[in-house]
């Protein structure tokens, strides 16, 4: 079966530092993964999607990469910012129907 | 502004009740999802919907069902409430990327 891995303990690092979230996943590559964002007590919102072509894929600060080989995408946050602290979730398309299996999140603490 | 919105943030139910939660969007989507997500588990996936009357199983739909008369509203229905249903569940519709609601947060004592 599909499955999405990510790092399920937190992680906690300095502001200005540029946070690396790990999302992998099983059997064949998708034909896009996305990326999300929850803060506590709501519901998540999207942040980018990459598609299987794609290398690399920039929006602002946040960056995200795909690795089909490795069967893994990064999430990386640059210059860091206390705001930026939330659960970050990875999703990947799975089958017909357009429907989306997310991984379990990882929660991102940014400290001033 | 895309929108999806739930019918109630928080909601306390006693077991053996039954239980209706809605969610409607404005985007036209044709897709509309209901996942419950629980500490250390995730968005699981109770049930979607791909068009009006048309509705299909996801992952975790033992002792729920649902019901989508119009596009814009798909409903979520505890047909008798658990306490092992306590969860924050949440309402999704999608076209390339999904869009989510607010979340209900349904405590069943």
């Amino acid at each position: 079966s599909q499955k999405i891995e990510q790092n399920s303990e937190a992680l906690n690092i300095q502001e200005g530092k540029t946070a690396t979230l790990t999302c992998n996943y099983t059997n064949y590559s998708p034909a896009y993964l996305q990326w999300y964002r929850q803060d506590p007590g709501r519901g998540p919102v999207f942040l980018l999607l990459i598609r299987e072509n794609e290398k690399e894929k920039r929006k602002e600060r946040l960056k995200v990469t795909f690795d089909t080989t490795l069967k893994q995408s990064l999430f990386h946050i640059t210059a860091s910012q206390p705001a930026d602290s939330a659960t970050y979730l990875c999703a990947r398309i799975s089958g017909g129907y357009n429907k989306l299996i997310f991984g379990a999140g990882t929660r991102l603490a940014v400290h001033p | 502004d895309v929108k999806v919105t739930q019918s109630s943030r928080y909601l306390v139910k006693r077991t053996g009740e039954k239980v209706f939660l809605e969610c409607v969007q404005d985007m036209d989507h044709e897709n509309m999802f209901w996942y419950r997500q629980d500490p250390g588990l995730g968005l699981r996936l109770i049930y979607f919907s791909y068009d009006v009357k048309m509705k299909e199983k996801g992952d975790i739909p033992e002792g729920y069902s649902v019901s989508r008369e119009k596009k814009e509203r798909f409903s979520l229905i505890l047909e008798s409430a658990s306490t092992n249903q306590t969860s924050m569940y949440l309402c999704a519709s999608k076209s390339n990327e999904q869009f989510f609601g607010p979340g209900t947060r349904l405590t069943v004592l």
